[in-house]
């Protein structure tokens, strides 16, 4: 039973091309988090949502999109990919004050 | 200024030795602070969080918070080699938002 899950965890494409991350958790969480950690292991905040609305939107470029149909999944498209987005990508989810963050397994973008 | 900041390392400590990270952070404010462990290609893990100054101990594990300075740092005792990984320290910020703010890791290397 995985609590965060993410789709794919591999992903190699061309610049240019529009690609989603999928990402999904069965802990009841209400708030769940994109964040971009790149080759030198920094993760940053890209986006967050609390039941379903949109409450973090840090200084990301808008060919990223997220998208949360419920609040159990938050997806991420990401338009005309350049090879700077390039990085593990990672869905996590809390629940409320304990801030506790359950991470998923990451997706790795390479953009060729 | 880094909003959290980590020596990057790697630290190298023997195998039963005491392995001490540090992290200091800018935001006065800061309530929460946590404690994540990665493996290289894995997840960030929870291993601690901390709340209030002083220390706090779980197993191997103590984390001490200093809030006056700001400081907060995790000390392994009995280092195994299994510990060897990058530890994470994350600050939530003083905001409304549930937003973590994570250092760039500290590598550490337990020698058998």
């Amino acid at each position: 039973d995985t609590a965060v899950s993410q789709t794919p965890k591999y992903l190699v494409t061309q610049m240019g091309n529009d690609k989603s991350i999928k990402c999904e958790q069965n802990l009841g969480h209400d708030t769940m988090y994109w964040y971009k950690q790149d080759s030198k292991k920094f993760l940053k905040i890209m986006f967050s949502y609390n039941n379903k609305e949109l409450i973090i939107n840090e200084t990301v470029p808008n060919r990223f999109s997220p998208k949360s149909p419920d609040k159990a999944h938050l997806n991420l498209h990401i338009n005309s990919l350049e090879l700077g987005d390039s990085a593990v990508y990672f869905c996590a989810s809390s629940q409320g004050a304990t801030m506790s963050y359950t991470f998923g397994s990451g997706t790795r973008l390479t953009v060729v | 200024q880094k909003e959290v900041e980590q020596n990057s390392g790697p630290l190298s400590v023997p195998e039963g030795a005491i392995a001490s990270l540090n992290c200091t952070y800018s935001d006065r404010g800061s309530q929460s602070f946590f404690w994540y462990r990665q493996y290289s290609g894995k997840s960030p893990e929870l291993i601690m969080s901390i709340y209030s100054n002083g220390d706090k101990e779980d197993g191997r594990f103590t984390a001490q918070l200093n809030k006056a300075s700001q400081y907060v740092s995790l000390l392994i005792r009995d280092s195994q080699p299994s510990d060897s990984a990058t530890y994470l320290c994350a600050v939530k910020g003083s905001g409304a938002t549930n937003k973590l703010i994570f250092g760039t890791g500290t590598l550490l290397a337990v020698q058998p």
